[in-house]
This record gives structure tokens, sequence and C-alpha cells, in this order.
């Protein structure tokens, strides 16, 4: 059985930062683009950031460049987003998925499975 | 690439039909385009990808179709566990983008 796990959502101050992980299980995780996609409270889902799945690639959207990081240690099975300089507007449920890149060059990818995510919240 | 879905909310009962449309601000390249449901307080599930391909798993009641700049899910007959949000997204284009959903609620 496919599972994505996350953790590590915590409420923490503005310019803080905050590390989420996300666990996989029940498939070859090396073999797949792994995702971020967050979503505010009672709003709609937003792509943060793709890790490729065969060169080491990433992608990020536009409102996180330069602040977050996306990671994965395919030994571990294991997905990372390391965010800084935190802001309120990055308050949101944070998603962990399983895409499918459709390029080398941009992110195109859609998400074939996704966990439940791990709530960020940042406020004073 | 700017995703409008309509309508916002759709009112029905168990076993009518349901039609959800999904419109591009421009044409989405290859049709790359996916449909997710969102049931409360669960992550999102793929149901189709490519504008008509339905995901593993997925029952045949829900049907895709469109190309270019408009895009439309069916569900022909609404069971009690479809009742949820639905959201499309493009992924022919960067950035990846999402339209803000249609929640289907029970009449």
């Amino acid at each position: 059985e496919v599972q994505l796990l996350e953790s590590g959502g915590d409420l923490v101050q503005p310019g803080g930062s905050l590390r989420l992980s996300c666990a996989a299980s029940g498939f070859t995780f090396g073999f797949y683009a792994m995702s971020w996609v967050r979503q505010a409270p009672g709003k709609g889902l937003e792509w943060v950031s793709t890790f490729s799945d065969s060169d080491d690639t990433t992608y990020y959207a536009d409102a996180v460049k330069g602040r977050f990081t996306i990671s994965r240690d395919n030994s571990k099975d294991t997905l990372y987003l390391q965010m800084n300089s935190l802001r309120a507007e990055d308050t949101a449920i944070y998603f962990c998925a399983r895409s499918l890149l459709h390029s080398h060059s941009y992110p195109l990818v859609y998400f074939n499975f996704w966990g439940r995510g791990t709530l960020v919240t940042v406020s004073s | 690439i700017v995703l409008t879905q309509s309508p916002g909310t759709l009112s029905l009962s168990p076993g009518e039909r349901a039609t959800l449309s999904c419109r591009a601000s421009q044409s989405v390249g290859n049709n790359y385009l996916a449909w997710y449901q969102q049931r409360s307080g669960q992550g999102p599930r793929v149901l189709i990808y490519r504008a008509s391909n339905r995901a593993t798993g997925i029952p045949d009641r829900f049907t895709a179709s469109g190309s270019g700049t408009d895009f439309t899910l069916t569900i022909s007959r609404l069971e009690p566990e479809d009742f949820a949000v639905y959201y499309c997204q493009q992924y022919g284009n960067s950035p990846p983008t999402f339209g803000p959903g249609t929640t289907v609620d029970i009449k």
C-alpha cells in the first residue's frame, strides 16, 4: 500500500525556519519525482516545489524561490522541505505528493498520490 | 495559465449526474490537464490525467473530456462518497496551476 506521511509542521514566528519531512512507503521512491503542494486554510491548492526522479533537478514556485529548499534521501525514502524566512502567507497545510514529471526543463508535473498533509502556521 | 472552474458549488442528490467545467486562460499544452477529488480533511486524489484518462482504481462513473481551453468532468451517478471538492490542474505550461475548485454537496 502506497503511503506518504508528512511531519514537521508547527507554529513559527515570521522570519523563522521549519523543516518538513515526508516518509514514503509502498513504492520504489527513487523512481518518482516528488513534490510539495500547499493549501492555505479554506483555500485552493498551490504547487510549491518538485524534485526530479532522474537528474536531481529542482523546481520552485516564484512565491518560495530563494527561501525554500527541496531535497530527498532515496536511501531513507524521504522527501524534505527546508523553509526559511517564513511569512504569514506561507501558512498552509503542506502536502507531499508523488509526481509524474513530463519535462526535463520545466515543472510539467501532475500528482498521482498525496499524503494527508502537515500544518504550518506562521504567526507572532 | 489561470484556470476557472464552474459552477463554484453544485447541489445535487445521490444518483444524479454532475457536470463540472474547467476553463483555461490559454491553451493547455498537450492537453495536460488533471482532475482531483478532495474529501473533507483528506489529501486530494487524482481522478483523471491528460484530460480524459482515468487514474488507476477510479470508477468508470467518472469521465472527462476536452481540449485546448475547455475541459469537463462528468460523474454519471453520484454516490455518497462523491460529495467533495473537485479541482482541475494544468501541467502543460510552467508553472503548474490549479483551479479554485467546485464543491459538490448534497441537496
